[in-house]
């Protein structure tokens, strides 16, 4: 079954290190999303890719927070320097939007997740 | 502002009995909705989806939901608990651009 991967599934980091978590979307996929889960806030949208571009970053903080497509199999979101309020699980999803289609990401496939602890 | 809102934090279900997840939504033009569930320790599953047509749809595991656009809500529905339906589960919809945004969850127990 074709999956959406995401490693590592867990890190645990000291305050003030670089975080790199990465995702490869399904094969054909060309949008891409980055969430965060926390249980206060819920799933909160980060960052939003379609065919390799960012559309939309609004709910990322730019000061520390990145995210990235260098190629259409490789998503990466990057944490300098890391913070204890950024301890969450960050989950990418993938999914296919067709032009032709009224149902535009339809269905979003998700990764099973990177859990983060800053301490 | 485009949103999402689940009302219960938790609902608790006697197994054999009716379930319901409220959802309600706000968001301009015609409404794109979604249902997910999420297991433990893992991402979320797509359950179902209302683009157009029916408001009665429905989707995996036994599940339906109803869109009442004069009421803005999209519940989610089950005529009859499983244990096995224990889970997270997340209402969304589509907003500008084509991302998704998600409601705070609600938990749903079914007890045995």
């Amino acid at each position: 079954d074709a999956r959406v991967t995401q490693t590592p599934r867990h890190k645990v980091t000291e305050m003030g290190q670089e975080v790199t978590m990465r995702c490869q979307p399904i094969l054909g996929h060309n949008t891409v999303f980055w969430y965060r889960q926390t249980m206060m806030q819920g799933l909160e949208l980060l960052a939003y890719f379609r065919n390799r571009a960012p559309l939309d970053d609004s709910g990322m903080p730019k000061d520390r927070f990145s995210a990235e497509m260098p190629d259409a199999t490789l998503a990466t979101l990057k944490i300098q320097p890391s913070e204890p309020r950024d301890s969450a699980v960050y989950f990418c999803a993938s999914g296919l939007r067709r032009r032709d289609s009224l149902a535009t990401n339809e269905k979003l496939f998700f990764g099973s997740g990177t859990q983060l602890s800053v301490l | 502002a485009q949103s999402v809102a689940q009302p219960e934090d938790q609902v608790n279900v006697a197994e054999g009995n009716p379930l319901t997840v409220k959802c309600t939504y706000s968001v301009s033009g015609n409404p794109y909705l979604f249902w997910y569930v999420q297991y433990p320790n893992r991402g979320l599953q797509f359950l179902l989806k209302y683009i157009t047509g029916d408001n009665l749809v429905k989707g995996s595991y036994g599940f339906e939901a109803e869109f009442n656009k004069s009421q803005t809500s999209f519940h989610l529905k089950k005529p009859s608990a499983l244990v096995s339906d224990s889970a997270l589960y997340f209402c969304a919809v589509r907003a500008s651009h084509d991302k998704i945004i998600f409601g705070k969850g609600t938990r749903l127990h079914i007890l045995p």
